[in-house]
């Protein structure tokens, strides 16, 4: 069965600390993905990596950074957390080619920012 | 700037009735739209998809209808179900190899009302 694992469901961080979020996929994807999703914005995509090392800035990619140093790990860092990075993030992974096949997501990681 | 907008933020329908969800884009390069589920807590879902080579695809009680002209799509869901009740995203990306993104609406939140 496909599987996208977040290391965390809830985690609640300080103002100024250094956050990491991991992600574990174990269908052998060569992309992966973070979003965060937020009332009334949906899902916003953060950083997506095509390849292991390879990365490339999404939408909202400042206060982020990401580390692909195996092709089923995806970390996201946020540098220096603050309040509004408070939010879902999710992470998901896919296969070259949208049209065949879809986006596999994991089951989210709530952060709060205090 | 919003590609892809689902101008619904909610929606209520009778069980056993029929369901349209919709879902409008500006973006032009977009040949591929798919829409997701999600429960609270959980990660979104893949439901169904289409290509834009595409106006209409089936899968069991879920339709997608695209419209290129109008840059619009809609899901349909029919009957209406109680485990319907969750909030819907509409996504669109660009199938060329190496940019498999996928840029998301807002989301629309499905209640079935028994």
């Amino acid at each position: 069965d496909v599987k996208v694992t977040q290391s965390s469901r809830y985690l609640v961080k300080r103002t100024g600390e250094k956050v990491f979020l991991e992600c574990v996929q174990d269908m052998d994807h060569e992309n992966m993905f973070w979003y965060r999703q937020d009332p009334g914005l949906g899902l916003r995509l953060i950083y997506f990596s095509y390849d292991v090392k390879m990365k490339e800035k999404g939408d909202i990619p400042e206060g982020y950074s990401v580390s692909r140093e195996k092709k089923e790990r995806f970390s996201l860092i946020l540098e220096s957390a603050s309040t509004n990075q408070t939010s879902m993030y999710l992470c998901a992974s896919s296969s070259p080619g949208l049209s065949n096949t879809e986006a596999f997501f994991g089951q989210g990681t709530r952060l709060t920012v205090v | 700037d919003q590609q892809v907008k689902q101008n619904s933020p909610s929606l209520s329908v009778q069980e056993g009735r029929i369901s349209i969800l919709n879902c409008d884009y500006t973006n032009s390069m977009f040949d591929y739209f798919l829409w997701y589920k999600k429960y609270p807590a959980e990660g979104p879902t893949f439901l169904i998809s289409i290509s834009s080579i595409k106006d209409k695809n089936e899968d069991g009680r879920f339709t997608v209808f695209l419209n290129k002209s109008a840059k619009h799509l809609s899901l349909h869901i029919v009957p209406s179900q109680p485990g319907d009740s969750a909030v819907y995203f509409c996504a669109a990306g660009e199938s060329n190899f190496g940019n498999e993104k996928l840029t998301f609406g807002t989301g629309t939140r499905l209640t079935i009302i028994p």
